[in-house]
């Protein structure tokens, strides 16, 4: 069965500072991953996904994300976080051999402090 | 471009009455997704469509709740009754062809539904 764990309900960092949201995934097959974003009152917002090829896929608004087969982690990553930042992050996998669900993870709240 | 609509943006009903939520998706695209937000239970999928057809409605909580696509252009999710534990923000999305395998969802802004 898929299915794709966040495991920190928030991140804090400092403004200026790098940040990482983590994610692993569980899949058969080929796994597809996509991270969204979800500003308060909101619809989610596509950032990045990784389907194939290079490893770290780079998005929307300075973030990228690394995919570690072996680790089977998707996690993201931004340089240098911004206020305008914080928002919930979600984590999203579908197998390759699949039709269908894709699956999000519980989400992720970053907090960037000034 | 318009993106998915959803409405009405917020709905407060009370507990037995009928709920209907639209959404009209993004022009071209071919498939839906209907999803469920709680901070119990996260982002829940609770069906989808391509080309109109439902493909699967497995999230489907019970028979309470139906999902129609008439059209390319609209969709409708239906509560009927209503109970205060359908409370919670209901997304619509779509994709273009594809969309459930690896192709980007696109959300509507959501419906946020309290039932008193």
């Amino acid at each position: 069965a898929q299915s794709v764990a966040q495991p920190e309900d928030q991140v804090n960092v400092a403004e200026g500072n790098p940040l990482t949201v983590k994610c692993t995934y569980s899949v058969s097959g080929n796994p597809y991953l996509f991270w969204y974003v979800q500003y308060p009152n909101r619809g989610l917002q596509f950032l990045l996904k990784y389907i194939t090829g290079d490893n770290l896929v780079k998005g929307s608004y300075g973030f990228e994300a690394e995919f570690n087969k072996s680790q089977t982690s998707f996690h993201l990553k931004k340089p240098s976080a911004l206020v305008s930042d914080s928002a919930l992050y979600f984590c999203a996998v579908r197998g390759s051999g699949n039709t269908g669900k894709l699956i999000f993870g519980q989400g992720t709240t970053l907090q960037v402090k000034p | 471009d318009a993106g998915v609509i959803q409405s009405p943006r917020h709905e407060v009903t009370e507990m037995g009455q009928e709920v209907t939520l639209r959404c009209k998706p993004i022009s071209g695209h071919n498939s839906l997704f209907w999803y469920r937000q709680t901070m119990m239970r996260g982002l829940e999928l609770l069906i989808y469509f391509n080309n109109n057809v439902p493909i699967d409605d497995s999230g489907m909580p019970e028979d309470r709740f139906s999902a129609k696509m008439p059209n390319a252009s609209f969709s409708t999710l239906k509560i009927q009754p209503s109970e205060p534990r359908d409370s919670a923000v209901y997304f619509c999305a779509s994709g273009p062809q594809g969309a459930y395998g690896t192709d980007t969802q696109y959300f509507g802004p959501g419906t946020r539904l309290t039932v008193l």
